[in-house]
């Protein structure tokens, strides 16, 4: 079974430059999710998906960051424009379902690490 | 507020030692916990999920506890191997409407030949 796919797996960008990234779930997940994790802390849960719907985007920055899932599979996350402490890793996850149930176990990408000079 | 908390933040231990790692949460209501492995440079890869019912699971050389009642839980890793350098994070999922899952920091553990 293939995993979760994102990339890029690196970017460096300056200041008020845009940015997106692109996440591809594991087929037939109908939850995606997208966290950011700056160094030496948990990721932090930016936006939530439900097919291409969102349930959760509480604590994403919407003054700059957008993410979009068209059609229910792939999905992208984009910042416009970067700040310096944007820098972080750019993790992004699915699940069969919505939601923290204990069979409901969520899969990662490998990340995409952003640096904003 | 619901917190998880870690520790130690970082460890270092010889290879072929034990150790064990700390979480205590103020979540609330609980509906199960996780240990998640985390690579440098990669996603987190879920190692154990405990629901309220259960004490211990273990996964190969990982062992988690839970004691829910003082709520905290443990993850120890036995005969530990240079691939086990890894952070090593606890998250609580919240048993509400949107069962939303609760990240703590992380330990950062380096095994040393």
């Amino acid at each position: 079974e293939a995993g979760v796919a994102q990339s890029p797996r690196y970017k460096i960008i300056e200041k008020r430059q845009s940015v997106a990234f692109w996440c591809n779930p594991i087929s037939g997940h109908a939850t995606l999710y997208w966290y950011q994790q700056i160094l030496g802390q948990g990721p932090k849960l930016l936006i939530q998906f439900q097919n291409n719907g969102v349930v959760d985007d509480s604590q994403l920055p919407k003054d700059r960051f957008s993410a979009e899932r068209l059609k229910g599979v792939d999905s992208t996350l984009k910042i416009q424009p970067a700040k310096l402490e944007d820098s972080a890793v750019y993790l992004c996850a699915s699940s069969l379902e919505y939601g923290g149930k204990s069979y409901n176990e969520q899969f990662f990408g490998p990340g995409t690490r952003l640096t904003v000079l | 507020k619901n917190q998880v908390e870690q520790s130690p933040q970082s460890l270092i231990i010889l290879e072929g030692k034990n150790c064990t790692l700390q979480c205590n949460y103020t979540v609330s209501p609980f509906s199960n916990l996780r240990w998640y492995k985390q690579d440098t440079g990669r996603g987190p890869v879920s190692l154990t999920i405990m629901t309220f019912s259960e004490n211990t699971k273990s996964n190969g050389r990982y062992t988690a506890t839970l004691d829910a009642d003082t709520k905290q839980s443990s993850l120890h890793i036995t005969a530990s191997q240079l691939s086990d350098s890894a952070s090593y994070i606890c998250v609580v999922i919240e048993r509400d409407s949107n069962y939303q899952l609760i990240w703590g920091a992380g330990t950062k553990l380096i095994i040393k030949p």
